[in-house]
């Protein structure tokens, strides 16, 4: 069964509403949270990683104050997309992993997706 | 430079046929591991099978097998007896540094994979 549980898996929203994307991971503690973007026919592109109670990390050319992400707790992660435009229609995944030390990585996997969050801005 | 790179955008075989998906890799840090994962049009993305850069044999996972060709810094996968359901875009990905790390994936740009009836 699923180890991470991403929500909502679509949303269709107009342009200049904010969008709160979440990651849980079912049974583990996510020390460590990936948000990923992919564009149509593209490859996943790294946005941000986020570490329990620490800010983000995010990737060069990712506006931090347009893609908000909170990791409040060992097993949520939200991605919250403010003021949304057409152009941040997209795709939208996350992963967790957790850290030896932590606690086993389920099925010895050192990430684990959600299904993935397909955003639409009209 | 690319840290991953899939050169087929699109490959197609027919139904119970083997097929090989290439991809390469680029790192100076000999502590790494390598991914495939497949993602079918709903957009999941299912982990495939693991190779780490100090595994002696190839991983192999049912009809799933990892071609690891350290010195060509390659990691093919191979899919035996095709079905129609592993139609999909599969992409190679790769963590550098130790499993200990918190180090995210880099991904190559995928390969399309179409099975023929």
């Amino acid at each position: 069964g699923a180890v991470v549980s991403q929500h909502p898996s679509r949303v269709i929203c107009k342009s200049g509403t904010s969008v709160k994307i979440e990651c849980r991971s079912l049974d583990f503690q996510a020390t460590t949270m990936f948000w990923y973007r992919q564009f149509p026919k593209k490859s996943l592109m790294l946005m941000a990683t986020s570490n329990e109670g620490s800010k983000a990390t995010y990737e060069q050319g990712v506006e931090k104050d347009k893609f908000l992400i909170n990791h409040a707790s060992l097993t949520l992660s939200t991605l919250t997309v403010t003021s949304a435009h057409p152009e941040d229609s997209s795709f939208y995944i996350c992963s967790a992993r957790t850290n030896p030390g932590q606690g086993a990585s389920p099925r010895n996997q050192p990430q684990h997706f959600g299904d993935g969050t397909r955003l639409s801005i009209l | 430079a690319q840290k991953i790179t899939q050169t087929q955008p699109g490959m197609f075989v027919q139904e119970k046929e083997a097929v090989t998906l290439d991809c390469t890799y680029d790192t100076s840090d000999p502590s790494y591991g390598l991914f495939w994962y497949k993602q079918p049009s709903s957009g999941e993305m299912i982990f495939l099978i693991y190779q780490g850069s100090y595994d002696q044999q190839n991983a192999t996972e049912g009809r799933y097998s990892l071609n690891f060709q350290k010195a060509r810094k390659s990691a093919n996968l191979v899919i035996s007896a095709s079905q129609l359901g592993d139609s999909a875009m599969y992409f190679c990905a790769m963590r550098e540094g130790p499993q200990t790390g918190a180090n995210n994936l880099f991904f190559g740009t995928g390969t399309r994979l179409t099975v023929i009836p």
